[in-house]
Parts: C-alpha cells; sequence; structure tokens
C-alpha cells in the first residue's frame, strides 16, 4: 500500500513550456486535490475532484488544468508555465465515507520555472 | 471564502515547556479543523483534528480547543522535545459539503531549545 505518490520529484521548466504532474492513490479515494506551497505560505487549493470525471476550481486555479479519467489518478497540467508558478505541489487524497474527513498528503514535487 | 490566520509565525520554547499556536477563522460553516505537521522537505502530516460538535480533544502530549463562538482554535503542545521541532499548519473546512478542500494558515515555526 503505496498510499498517495507524484510523479516527478523534481522539474526544471522554462517560461512557456508545459508538463503533467501526476497524482496516484491506491487507496480507493473518492477526493483528491491538488494544493500549491509558497515559502512563508500555507498551501492552497489549486483544484479538487470529488469523484472519477469531475473537477471543480479552488482558490487558484488560474494557469493550471486538471483531469481525473481514473478514480485513482489525478492530473495537473501547466500548459504554457511562469516563473510564478514556482513552487511545491502537493496532491492529497480522502475517502468519501461519511464522517472520514482526513486528507493523505503525497511526497510533493519541486517545481522550479526559469 | 474562508479565512484562516495562525499567530504566531515563528515561537521559540524550552525542552518540556508547553507550546500553543492560536488560529481563527472567518466562515461559521466551517466545521473540521486539522493540524497538520511539516518538517522540512517533508509532507504535511496530520497531528490530530476537532470537528465542531467537540470543545476539545487530546491525544497524549498534543490537544486542541475550539471555540465556535469566538470562531478560533488552538494547539496545545505540552513537555515539548526536540523532535517537536518543525512547521505547524492549522486549516479549517466545511467537510462534506461541495468545496471541501482545506483552507490552510500560514504556519509557525516551533522551535524547542535544548
Amino acid at each position: 500500500n503505496a498510499g498517495v505518490t507524484q510523479t516527478p520529484k523534481f522539474r526544471v521548466l522554462k517560461t512557456g513550456q508545459s508538463m503533467t504532474l501526476l497524482c496516484a492513490q491506491d487507496m480507493n479515494h473518492e477526493y483528491m486535490y491538488w494544493y500549491r506551497q509558497d515559502p512563508g505560505m500555507g498551501l492552497r487549493l489549486i483544484h479538487y475532484s470529488v469523484g472519477e470525471g469531475t473537477t471543480a476550481k479552488g482558490e487558484v486555479p488560474d494557469g493550471y488544468n486538471v483531469s481525473r479519467l481514473k478514480k485513482q489518478n489525478f492530473l495537473l497540467g501547466l500548459e504554457s508555465a511562469a516563473p510564478s508558478q514556482t513552487s511545491v505541489y502537493f496532491c492529497a487524497s480522502r475517502s468519501g465515507g461519511l464522517r472520514l474527513y482526513e486528507q493523505y498528503f503525497g511526497p510533493g514535487t519541486r517545481l522550479t520555472v526559469t | 471564502g474562508e479565512n484562516v490566520e495562525q499567530h504566531p509565525s515563528t515561537l521559540s520554547v524550552q525542552e518540556g515547556d508547553s507550546a500553543v499556536i492560536k488560529c481563527t477563522y472567518s466562515d461559521s460553516a466551517s466545521n473540521y479543523f486539522p493540524w497538520y505537521k511539516q518538517e522540512l522537505g517533508k509532507r504535511p502530516q496530520l497531528i490530530i483534528d476537532i470537528r465542531s460538535n467537540v470543545g476539545e480533544k487530546k491525544d497524549q502530549r498534543i490537544a486542541v480547543t475550539l471555540n465556535k463562538t469566538a470562531k478560533h482554535f488552538s494547539l496545545h503542545i505540552t513537555e515539548t522535545q526536540p523532535e517537536d521541532s518543525a512547521v505547524y499548519f492549522c486549516a479549517a473546512s466545511k467537510a462534506g459539503g461541495g468545496a471541501d478542500g482545506l483552507t490552510f494558515g500560514k504556519g509557525t515555526h516551533l522551535i524547542i531549545q535544548p
């Protein structure tokens, strides 16, 4: 049981390049989330999904797109990377069970945009 | 949307003393309040959480209190140890609602002095 995994762990992009971050969970969780963490800031919600085939915007969605084609995977895409998207990205998942609220986090992806 | 304020940003205590971190939230509909510990370069780890139908919860040296009327909650760590040194984040959410991602405070860097 690997929990929540993220690919890649590190990445350096040039401005304007695109990339996709992959989050995978093996806990059969319904809900999945993407957060970004900047120095001196807490985590901020980018997008989330409450089930396969559904996505919704969070607090800071601009410049990102997401897809949840399979229940276990949640992809975060950057179509045209900007230096302001330099950050550490965390994926999380949560059971959809009633009263099961804990979010489990992945190890993070450190992205630098030059 | 929800806004979570966290204080202090840095807290230095002597080993063995107690530490208290405070958070306030703005949305009276929030009903789930977790606390996460994050060590340098690692993912956030849930250490304790509380729901709005409970005023206090304790787990060994860690306790959380919630005042719904005043919309604030606090983390208490007693008999602090060197391994308690980390960044601590509070968060709030309307768990089970449509937009149930976590809104985080900006974090408290807890330093345990030997």
